[in-house]
């Protein structure tokens, strides 16, 4: 099945600076990527996807770029504030409706 | 609109009882998913239904069973649960519009195998 590898696993940032994610993902057929924020104690949220067709997309402070010849891809957030401090999941799907995770990065953004 | 949303919101359970996790969505999504989320793991996906009537196992499915009741709901049982099952429990679901796309998820279910 499909392997999704996260890194790193801990990032803490200054107020203000940007903090990038990196997956990596094992089979070339998948197709579709998003990327899934939780805050503390609460589900799961998609914040932004990409898929397998466009190199990179933004979203105001959050951009995600994806290299599929190296199967890997990338959350970028910038000029971070104290509410980007949450769990980030990159998840990965061959477009069979089923998303293999990331272990996933907790992002700290210190004021 | 409620989203999807799960019943209990926290369990605590014997060694060898059983239990069943309720979900429900009132979108008209097509595809529901039961994930299982444990520290340093991420989210595992347990069993999934792509549509009403159809069930698949996902990554981790041994000691769990799954029921589609209807379009709206999705619920998963454990027979007899092991302390290796504490772990808090995420329902999801999508449309199957143009492929792959959002997961909705409910609120969680906290379980605890004692």
């Amino acid at each position: 099945g499909e392997n999704v590898e996260q890194h790193p696993s801990t990032l803490s940032v200054q107020e203000g600076d940007s903090a990038v994610i990196k997956c990596t993902y094992s089979d070339s057929a998948s197709n579709y990527f998003p990327w899934y924020k939780q805050e503390l104690g609460k589900r799961p949220q998609l914040i932004i996807d990409i898929r397998s067709n466009v190199g990179e997309k933004k979203d105001q402070r959050i951009a995600v770029t994806l290299n599929k010849t190296a199967k890997h891809f990338s959350l970028h957030i910038t000029e971070t504030q104290p509410e980007d401090s949450a769990v980030y999941f990159c998840a990965a799907s061959k477009g069979d409706y089923k998303l293999s995770f990331g272990a996933g990065t907790t992002v700290t953004v210190r004021a | 609109n409620a989203g999807v949303t799960q019943t209990p919101k926290f369990q605590v359970l014997k060694t060898g009882q059983s239990m069943t996790l309720q979900c429900a969505q009132d979108m008209n999504h097509n595809s529901m998913y039961w994930y299982r989320q444990d520290p340093g793991m991420g989210l595992r996906l347990i069993y999934y239904s792509a549509s009403e009537g159809t069930t698949d196992k996902g990554e981790v499915p041994n000691g769990y069973n799954v029921s589609r009741l209807n379009k709206r709901e999705f619920s998963l049982r454990l027979e007899s649960a092991a302390p290796s099952q504490t772990s808090v429990y995420f329902c999801a679901s999508s449309s199957r519009l143009a492929g792959p796309n959002e997961q909705f998820f409910g609120p969680g279910t906290r379980l605890t195998v004692l």
